[in-house]
C-alpha cells in the first residue's frame, strides 16, 4: 500500500457518460497530480494540484476536469467519454510544490474502458 | 512529446545477468528519477539523482547521470524474476511536473 489511494479500481462505462475518479493523496501530500496512460500515448500529464490550487496543466482535454478539495482529496471528472479514452487513470501525490526531493507517490489507478 | 527516451524499448536477459537501461532527455532538468511498474500497477519511485551528481547507489541498482549528454542509466545487477517489469525515467525542473518516458519493458527469464 503506497498511501495514495484510488477508487474505483475498475470502471466500465458506455460512450457518452460521464464518470468521476476518485484519489485520497498520502497523508501529509499537498500535491496531486493525475496521469493517463494508455498503450500508444504512455504516460501523460494531465493536471496538478496543491493544496487546493490548480499549479499545471497537461494534456487535459476541455471534457476534462479536476479539483482538490480541502481534505486535500481530489477528483477526475471525465465527461462525454469516448472509446479513446479507455485508459489507465493515475493520481500521484507529493510533499513538495517546489524542486521535487523524493518523487512521488503513485496511487494504484483506475482503468476505466469506455464500451 | 516526451521529455525522456528510453533505449531500449524491450529488453529480455538471463536471470542473474545485468540489465542496463538507458534515458535520453533534451532540455535543462533539476533531477532524474527512475520509476518501475508491475502490469497494470502503480509506478514505485525507485531512485532520484540530482543535476550535480554523477552517480547513484541503492542496493542492485546503479543510476549515473551526463548532464552534458543530456543521458542517463540504470542498471541493475544480479537480475530476479522480480525484476521483471517497466522501468521509466522522468525529469524535472523546479515546480514543473515529472515528465515520463515511454519505458523499457524489461523480462527477466528464469
Amino acid at each position: 500500500d503506497s498511501g495514495v489511494t484510488q477508487t474505483p479500481k475498475h470502471l466500465i462505462t458506455a460512450t457518452g457518460q460521464r464518470v468521476t475518479l476518485r484519489c485520497s493523496p498520502r497523508s501529509g501530500d499537498l500535491s496531486v497530480y493525475w496521469y493517463q496512460q494508455s498503450l500508444d500515448q504512455g504516460l501523460q500529464f494531465l493536471i496538478q494540484y496543491y493544496n487546493g490550487e490548480e499549479r499545471a496543466k497537461g494534456n487535459i482535454l476541455e471534457r476534462f476536469s479536476a479539483q482538490q478539495f480541502p481534505d486535500l482529496h481530489s477528483e477526475l471528472n471525465l465527461s462525454s467519454l469516448e472509446l479513446g479514452d479507455s485508459a489507465l487513470y493515475f493520481c500521484a501525490s507529493s510533499a513538495a510544490h517546489g524542486d521535487i526531493e523524493y518523487g512521488y507517490t503513485f496511487g494504484s489507478g483506475t482503468r476505466l474502458t469506455v464500451v | 512529446s516526451q521529455q525522456g527516451e528510453e533505449d531500449p524499448q524491450a529488453l529480455s536477459i538471463q536471470e542473474g545477468e545485468n540489465a542496463t537501461m538507458n534515458c535520453s532527455y533534451k532540455t535543462s532538468i533539476n533531477n532524474l528519477q527512475w520509476y518501475r511498474q508491475n502490469s497494470g500497477r502503480g509506478l514505485v519511485h525507485l531512485i532520484l539523482i540530482r543535476s550535480n551528481e554523477r552517480e547513484k547507489h541503492s542496493g542492485r541498482l546503479r543510476v549515473t547521470l551526463d548532464t552534458s549528454k543530456k543521458s542517463s542509466s540504470l542498471l541493475i545487477t544480479a537480475s530476479r524474476a522480480a525484476d521483471t517489469a517497466s522501468y521509466f525515467c522522468a525529469t524535472a525542473k523546479g515546480a514543473q511536473k515529472l515528465v515520463f518516458g515511454q519505458g523499457t519493458r524489461l523480462t527477466i527469464n528464469p
